[in-house]
């Protein structure tokens, strides 16, 4: 699994720039990922997904990006605005066992 | 309007009492999922159930119990024997969790519970 800490990393971008969040992966044999968004006090909200067989998926300002031979996924936010600031965790999944949750980064968007 | 609900948004407990946080989902799923939340980890699952009348224990079920008598309904009860119940806690659903199928989870609003 991956290691937990008191401390989240955080990544700080100017407004209007793009913001990439990475997550490494424990799983070599996971075959599907979720970005979640989460906002101080509140419950995570889905962004996108992507399954073992993509390399990318795209959605609206997002992108996730699957490098499976390192273990990496990466989400990409175009265009970084205010609303964006929260803590993006990744979730990755093992053919319907269960569920493993990174700790999560802190994006804070600078005005 | 669709969704996921959790109640109470806060809850205070003294030392040796039981509380119980409630989960209703309308979105017609099977699956539903207790995960507790700390600062800086990652979410730890607590229980799960697949169907009514039918759940399993996760990673950390110790000093916690549930029910599923109703498809809608996923109560948590944190019992006494919790050492350390302070926490965010989070409910999920999703519309199945069958093997080597995985469906996405969608969480709900969370409880925050401190004993004092």
């Amino acid at each position: 699994g991956e290691s937990v800490g008191l401390h989240l990393p955080t990544l700080s971008v100017q407004e209007g720039d793009n913001s990439i969040i990475n997550c490494a992966y424990s799983n070599s044999a996971s075959d599907y990922f979720i970005w979640y968004k989460q906002e101080s006090g509140k419950g995570p909200q889905f962004i996108i997904d992507i399954r073992s067989n993509m390399d990318k998926r795209q959605g609206q300002r997002v992108t996730v990006l699957l490098n499976k031979t390192v273990k990496h996924l990466s989400l990409q936010i175009a265009a970084t605005q205010p609303g964006d600031s929260a803590v993006y965790f990744c979730a990755e999944n093992n053919y319907g066992q269960n569920f493993v949750f990174g700790p999560g980064t802190r994006l804070s968007v600078l005005p | 309007d669709g969704g996921i609900t959790q109640s109470p948004k806060y809850l205070f407990r003294k030392e040796g009492q039981n509380v119980t946080l409630s989960c209703e989902q309308n979105l017609n799923h099977d699956a539903m999922y207790w995960y507790r939340q700390d600062p800086g980890q990652g979410l730890r699952l607590i229980y799960y159930s697949q169907i009514v009348n039918d759940f399993q224990k996760g990673d950390i079920a110790e000093g916690y119990s549930v029910s599923r008598e109703k498809k809608e309904s996923f109560p948590l009860t944190v019992t006494s024997a919790q050492k350390n119940p302070t926490a965010f806690y989070l409910c999920a659903s999703s519309k199945t969790r069958v093997a080597r199928s995985t469906d996405t989870q969608y969480f709900g609003p969370g409880t925050r519970l401190t004993v004092l």
